[in-house]
């Protein structure tokens, strides 16, 4: 069975700082990919990234960042020089080909 | 806009009512998916429906019934729900089941059961 675990429930930042989300996730399969989502106050679900499991390479768009490593199971992202508007909770999923598994997410509040 | 509408966008329904829930979606999506939210917990995969049949049903009770009568559209209807029912339910579609690029998501509905 997969897993994806948030370790960090809640967390709180002033803006400008910069700050990781943690996201560890457990499966047997060797093919699989891994997504970031945001979920700000409206409800809805907005794609951030997705990554598969052939491709370690780090990414980078704009403030944010994704740190995937295997080894470790793990798919951090980092917000550089936070704001406001990144205030949101965020989900990491994994998908097997089948459907996707999300975490309890981590909500986000970024202070002025 | 999302191109996943669901409606309505909040709901409030006494334990003894009938009521559906509907989402919409136009991107020519062949699967499409309802999740429940509830606080603190993550979401939790209810259905599943790939080219209008139904693939997965995650152990969800009866009283949640939903229904696809195209790929189109999605709905659940609900009855004689509990309090502990009350949560952000979530539609979403993908190109295919199974696809490996992601969801697009509704807003969701906000169902309070009193």
């Amino acid at each position: 069975a997969q897993k994806v675990t948030q370790a960090q429930t809640e967390i709180s930042v002033v803006e400008k700082e910069d700050v990781t989300l943690d996201c560890v996730y457990e499966t047997r399969d060797t093919t699989y990919y891994l997504f970031w989502y945001k979920q700000p106050p409206s409800g809805e679900l907005v794609f951030l990234i997705r990554r598969n499991s052939f491709d370690e390479q780090n990414e980078i768009s704009g403030r944010y960042s994704w740190n995937f490593q295997k080894s470790t199971s793990s798919f951090n992202f980092t917000i550089t020089a936070s704001q406001v508007v990144d205030s949101a909770v965020y989900f990491c999923a994994l998908s097997e080909a089948r459907y996707m598994r999300f975490g309890a997410g981590t909500r986000l509040t970024v202070k002025p | 806009e999302t191109g996943v509408t669901q409606t309505p966008r909040h709901l409030v329904m006494g334990m003894t009512n009938k009521k559906s829930l509907k989402c919409e979606q136009h991107l020519g999506h062949n699967a499409m998916y309802w999740y429940k939210q509830s606080a603190k917990k993550p979401l939790e995969l209810m259905f599943v429906y790939n080219f209008k049949e139904q693939t997965e049903n995650n152990s969800v009770p009866s009283r949640f019934s939903p229904e696809c009568p195209n790929s189109s559209h999605l709905f659940l209807h609900l009855h004689t729900l509990q309090p502990e029912d009350s949560a952000l339910y979530l539609c979403a579609s993908s190109q295919e089941f199974g696809d490996f690029y992601g969801y697009t998501f509704g807003s969701g509905t906000r169902l309070t059961v009193v």
